[in-house]
């Protein structure tokens, strides 16, 4: 089974300032895909980006970025110049890539919840 | 277009009770999937509808069922309820099933039960 760990329970920032969060997971599938989600207060889900492992660039989606490192099974979420709206609580999450067996099944870490001080 | 829509959004049970969830895609989305979140256990995966079949479980007891309807609203239903069945349950929707699906979550519905 796979399992999706998020080492930092919290982590804060200043505006405008880069922050780091960590995740490493741990598969023995070769395909795969990893997501950041970020969960406000308001507690809706929303997918900040994605990364297919196949792929070897690294994801980006404007002030986000990951460091997809597959071989130590370590993908962290760069946010740079932080706002105050990216105050959430930020999940990893895993889906295999084996449709058959796993469907669109996610497996997600602990969270880690990110206060950005003004 | 409208996003994951899932109704009520906040409810109160007595322990014993049985509750039903329900949960409208995004249209045009046939994929429908469940998830608990609590404190304790995190974010966990209940199950999964597409055309109206459940396609994947999670590691839940039998008190926690799930169906989908022709129109691809779905609807989970917890029996006998326990206190630690409070939590927050999302759905989350995907056009297909395919591993190159994006899926959306809706609000959540927070589930208390005394």
């Amino acid at each position: 089974a796979q399992t999706v760990t998020q080492s930092q329970p919290e982590m804060s920032v200043q505006e405008a300032e880069t922050v780091t969060l960590s995740c490493t997971y741990d598969t023995s599938e070769s395909d795969y895909y990893l997501f950041w989600y970020k969960q406000p207060p308001s507690r809706q889900m929303i997918l900040v980006i994605r990364q297919e492992a196949y792929k070897q660039q690294n994801a980006t989606e404007n002030r986000f970025s990951v460091n997809f490192q597959k071989a130590a099974k370590s993908f962290s979420l760069k946010i740079s110049d932080s706002q105050l709206g990216d105050a959430a609580m930020y999940f990893c999450a895993y889906r295999s890539g084996i449709e058959e067996t796993s469907g669109s099944r996610l497996t997600f870490g602990e969270g880690t919840q990110l206060t950005v001080n003004p | 277009k409208a996003g994951v829509t899932q109704t009520p959004r906040y409810l109160i049970k007595t322990r014993g009770q049985q509750v039903t969830l329900s949960c409208s895609p995004i249209s045009g989305h046939r994929s429908v999937s469940w998830y608990q979140q609590t404190p304790g256990q995190g974010l966990q995966f209940l199950f999964e509808y597409f055309s109206e079949t459940q396609r994947n479980k999670g590691n839940f007891p039998g008190r926690f069922s799930g169906r989908q309807f022709s129109n691809s609203r779905s609807e989970m239903n917890v029996s006998t309820l326990e206190l630690g069945d409070s939590a927050l349950y999302l759905c989350a929707s995907s056009w297909g099933t395919g591993v190159q699906e994006t899926q959306y979550f809706g609000p959540g519905t927070r589930l208390l039960v005394l």
